[in-house]
């Protein structure tokens, strides 16, 4: 089987920064993803990690560590608009493209 | 400008009765793929389309399921009999394996099987 663990829930203020981890199963693993979605609407891409290392694209950053079977998306300055949902999705060289996703981190921008 | 496109954006449907989701991948990608999401929970995957013809599916994608690219440019998903567990969204989604580019989600129909 398969199985990518995020928290479930997540909240932190404006102009903050929040780390949001998953761990992923390391079989045929690949890269992993990231994306957002916001209450109704379709996931977005954020970030994709194959290699080690932190990946950068404006104030969001995602991170990827092999051995460890781990990645983090760090957010930072949030905004209001950033509350949503966050998913992080395996994918496997094997299947052809076929994502798997993690339960989702719910995000909540406070005031 | 949406670069996949997705119709009905919301269907009601009686238990039983049969319903086609479209998609328009505006693009020349080969890879297509749909997936669900039940209200509250993960995004899953169905079925993976490559080249017009089904390269993966899930155990989710049953006899009930069906997947078309009719024109060559229409992709569309069909449930034959609809069961009240295929209450969800349904997103079809376009993409390059493994490359890093990431996929691109259609806006979703949000299917509710009464």
């Amino acid at each position: 089987g398969q199985s990518l663990e995020q928290p479930s829930e997540v909240t932190a203020v404006e102009g903050a920064i929040v780390q949001i981890n998953c761990t992923y199963q390391t079989s045929g693993f690949y890269g992993l993803s990231w994306y957002q979605q916001h209450d109704g609407g379709a996931p977005t891409f954020l970030s994709y990690n194959a290699l080690d290392g932190l990946e950068e694209t404006g104030r969001f950053s995602s991170f990827l560590s092999r051995s460890d079977s781990y990645g983090y998306l760090l957010l930072q300055e949030l905004q209001m608009k950033d509350s949503a949902s966050y998913f992080c999705a395996e994918d496997r060289g094997s299947t052809l493209g076929r994502l798997y996703f993690g339960r989702g981190t719910q995000l909540t921008v406070w005031p | 400008e949406p670069e996949v496109t997705q119709t009905p954006s919301h269907q009601v449907t009686q238990m039983g009765q049969e319903v086609i989701l479209r998609c328009v991948p505006i693009s020349n990608h080969l890879y297509f793929y749909w997936y669900r999401q039940i209200l509250g929970q993960k995004v899953e995957f169905l079925v993976s389309f490559y080249n017009n013809e089904i390269s993966e599916k899930s155990e989710i994608f049953d006899d009930q399921f069906s997947v078309e690219r009719p024109d060559g440019s229409n992709f569309t998903l069909k449930i034959r009999s609809t069961k009240l567990e295929d209450s969800a969204m349904y997103f079809c989604a376009r993409g390059i394996p493994g490359q890093g580019y990431g996929y691109t989600f259609g806006s979703g129909t949000r299917l509710t099987v009464v």
